[in-house]
C-alpha cells in the first residue's frame, strides 16, 4: 500500500518563527515530490517541488529530501500570518501517474 | 497564461441523479488528471487522461467515468449520485514531459 503520511497538526508558530513541515512516504520507487499549500475554502497550489536528495531553496521556502529515509521536508523562514494554511505533502512513483497525497497539516502563524 | 478552469463552481444535487464536471487544462497541457477531497478521506486520485485516453484510474466504482476531448478539455461524469460523493472535485493538469501538477478552483458537489 502506497502511502504518504504527514503529521495532521494543527502547528502553530509565532509569526517571524521557522515552521517546519515534515512528510515520510512508504514507495521506494517514489521519484517526485510536491508540495502543495491549500487555503480554507480554496484549492491546492503548488509552491515547491524536489526531485533528488539535499535542499532545495525558493524565497522563504526550503524543500528538504531524504531518499534513503524516505522522507521530505518543507521549512518556512520567517513565518506570517499569510502563510497560515495547510501544506499538502504529494508524491509521485516513477511507475504511476497519479500524485498520492498526505493528509495535509495545517499550519496556523500567530500574529 | 490562464490556469486550469473548472465549471462549474458548485453544484446541488438530489440522490440518484447524475452530474457533469468540466476542465480546461493550461493552454498545452495534454494531460488531465481527476481527484475527489473530503475532510475523511483528503485526496484521492479518480483517473488521468492523456490525448483522449484514460492512463490510469483510482479505486472508485464505476459509477464515476471520464472522458477527454481532442482539445486536451476533460469532463467527469458521476451517475446514481450518494450523499457520500459529497466532495470537491480537483482537476489537474500536466504538460509534456513535466510532473508539476497544477490544480484548477474545483467544483464543490453537494448531494442531497
Amino acid at each position: 500500500q502506497k502511502e504518504v503520511e504527514q503529521n495532521s497538526g494543527p502547528l502553530s508558530v509565532p509569526e517571524g518563527a521557522i515552521a517546519s513541515l515534515n512528510c515520510t512516504y512508504s514507495d521506494r520507487g517514489s521519484q517526485s515530490f510536491f508540495w502543495y499549500r491549500q487555503y480554507s475554502g480554496k484549492s491546492p497550489e503548488l509552491i515547491m517541488s524536489i526531485y533528488s536528495n539535499g535542499d532545495k531553496e525558493d524565497g522563504r521556502f526550503t524543500a528538504q529530501l531524504n531518499k534513503a529515509s524516505q522522507y521530505v521536508s518543507l521549512l518556512i523562514r520567517d513565518s506570517q500570518p499569510s502563510d497560515s494554511a495547510t501544506y499538502l505533502c504529494a508524491v509521485r512513483s516513477g511507475s504511476a501517474r497519479q500524485l498520492t497525497f498526505g493528509s495535509g497539516t495545517q499550519l496556523t502563524v500567530l500574529p | 497564461k490562464a490556469g486550469v478552469t473548472q465549471t462549474p463552481r458548485y453544484l446541488i444535487k438530489t440522490r440518484g441523479q447524475q452530474v457533469t464536471l468540466s476542465c480546461s487544462p493550461i493552454s498545452g497541457h495534454r494531460s488531465v488528471s481527476w481527484y475527489q477531497q473530503t475532510p475523511g478521506q483528503g485526496l484521492q486520485f479518480l483517473f488521468e487522461y492523456f490525448s483522449e485516453t484514460q492512463r490510469n484510474k483510482g479505486n472508485f466504482p464505476g459509477r464515476f467515468s471520464g472522458r477527454q476531448f481532442s482539445n486536451s478539455r476533460s469532463e467527469m461524469n458521476v451517475s446514481t449520485l450518494e450523499l457520500g460523493d459529497s466532495a470537491l472535485y480537483l482537476c489537474a493538469s500536466t504538460g509534456q514531459g513535466g510532473t508539476e501538477a497544477f490544480f484548477g478552483q474545483g467544483t464543490r458537489l453537494t448531494v442531497v
